[in-house]
Parts: structure tokens; sequence; C-alpha cells
């Protein structure tokens, strides 16, 4: 969906580093997520913002923290990457749960 | 907490035939319910939602009801086509989240149409 973007779309990272996820949306939708999905799994939220500088854990956030300046930008950063979190990772936004939630095009994050 | 079920699959069908997938939920309160689908190499794609009970969602063929009383959210297509060839996710709100925290997800069926 043009109105979401997440960069970059595929990353090669050794055990370790830091590692930082771009989710940018063009919508001015309040609610934004990062998910991660994995084989077996389905989709799992990681966390979740409910305005600028406003944020929250999901299901799964340890190892993973996030930030949200601006209304348009959403990061995730792992701080020190594990081969766990080898992983698509999905940003999506939202006004509301009855308006739907729309999802970017994704990341794959290989950390080797 | 709360939780979709859904059978994982894969499920393989012939062009034309007809199409289940269930969907089962666990929720306090009335959550909103949605399928999605993600084609290969793509992110997800809302395919219908109903946001309370008995409402049916419909798209491209494809339809589901919101069964309260049996906690349901099947997805049923008359006639499918090789293009439906993809994986279908159900997923739920949180009725007590306030709109903000996002949607719980099934863990997504992959469908395989033959022709």
């Amino acid at each position: 969906d043009a109105g979401i973007t997440q960069s970059p779309r595929h990353k090669v990272t050794e055990t370790g580093t830091p590692v930082t996820l771009r989710c940018h949306q063009t919508e001015n939708h309040r609610y934004m997520y990062w998910y991660r999905q994995d084989p077996g799994h389905g989709l799992r939220l990681i966390h979740y913002s409910y305005g600028v500088k406003d944020t929250d854990k999901g299901e799964v956030s340890d190892g993973y923290s996030v930030s949200r300046s601006k209304t348009e930008d959403f990061l995730l950063t792992l701080e020190s990457a594990t081969s766990s979190q080898t992983s698509v990772y999905f940003c999506a936004i939202s006004e509301g749960d009855v308006y739907g939630y729309t999802f970017g095009s994704g990341t794959r994050l290989t950390v080797v | 907490g709360n939780s979709v079920t859904q059978m994982e699959g894969p499920v393989t069908l012939s062009e034309e035939a007809f199409l289940t997938i269930n969907c089962t939920y666990t929720a306090t309160g009335y959550p909103s319910l949605f399928w999605y689908v993600q084609y290969p190499g793509e992110g997800l794609q809302l395919l219908l939602k109903a946001t309370k009970a008995d409402d049916k969602g419909s798209n491209k063929g494809f339809e589901a009801t919101y069964r309260k009383e049996t906690t349901s959210f099947h997805l049923e297509k008359g006639s499918v086509q090789v293009s439906d060839s993809a994986v279908y996710f159900c997923a739920l709100t949180n009725p007590s989240g306030g709109g903000a925290d996002g949607l719980t997800f099934g863990k997504g069926t992959h469908l395989i149409i033959q022709p």
C-alpha cells in the first residue's frame, strides 16, 4: 500500500550488532504497530504506538525497543541482534478497530 | 487472553471447488473480526471484516459471518480459482483495548488451488 512503507526491505546482519527498521506512513493514522511473522506462529505483536512518544509492549517485546518522535515514523530497534530475531517484520497502521489495519510490505531480517 | 484458532493446512483444492476455512476465537466481550490474505512475497491485505454479531463480511466472492453463539468466523467461497492460492489469516481485536493494541492473529492457513 502506497500509504505505508518499510525500510529496508531486506537486511542481513551479524549477531550482536544493532539494527533499526523504519516504518513511514503518509496517512496520518494515530496507531502504529510492529509485528513479526514466523512459520507456525502467524503474526505476533512486538510493540505498538497510540501517539507521538506513546508506546507500549506487545506479546513478544523482549530484545526490542521502539520510538515514535513524529506521527509518520515508527522505528523498531534490535539493540543486539540474535539469531532468534531472524524473521519477517511487518508494520501496520490504523485509525481504530472498525476501520481495519493496513500493513506494509515487510522487512526480511536475517541474523547470522 | 484473546486467541484465534484456525486450520494451518496446507489445504489443497481443485479449481472451482467450494472453500471453507474454519476460524474460532476466544475473547471476553465483543471483538471485531477480520480475514487477511497474504500472497507470496507480499504483505497482508484486508479481505473482509465484521464488527458485530451476525454481521456478514464479503469481498471478491469470499464471505464470513460473525457467529457469537459459536465464537466462529469461518471463511467461505463458492468457486475458488488458482489466483486464490495464498495464506489466509483470521484475526480479532481486543474488546477491552480501546482500539489501540492491535490484532491477535491465528497461525494462518496455506491454501493451494490446483488447475
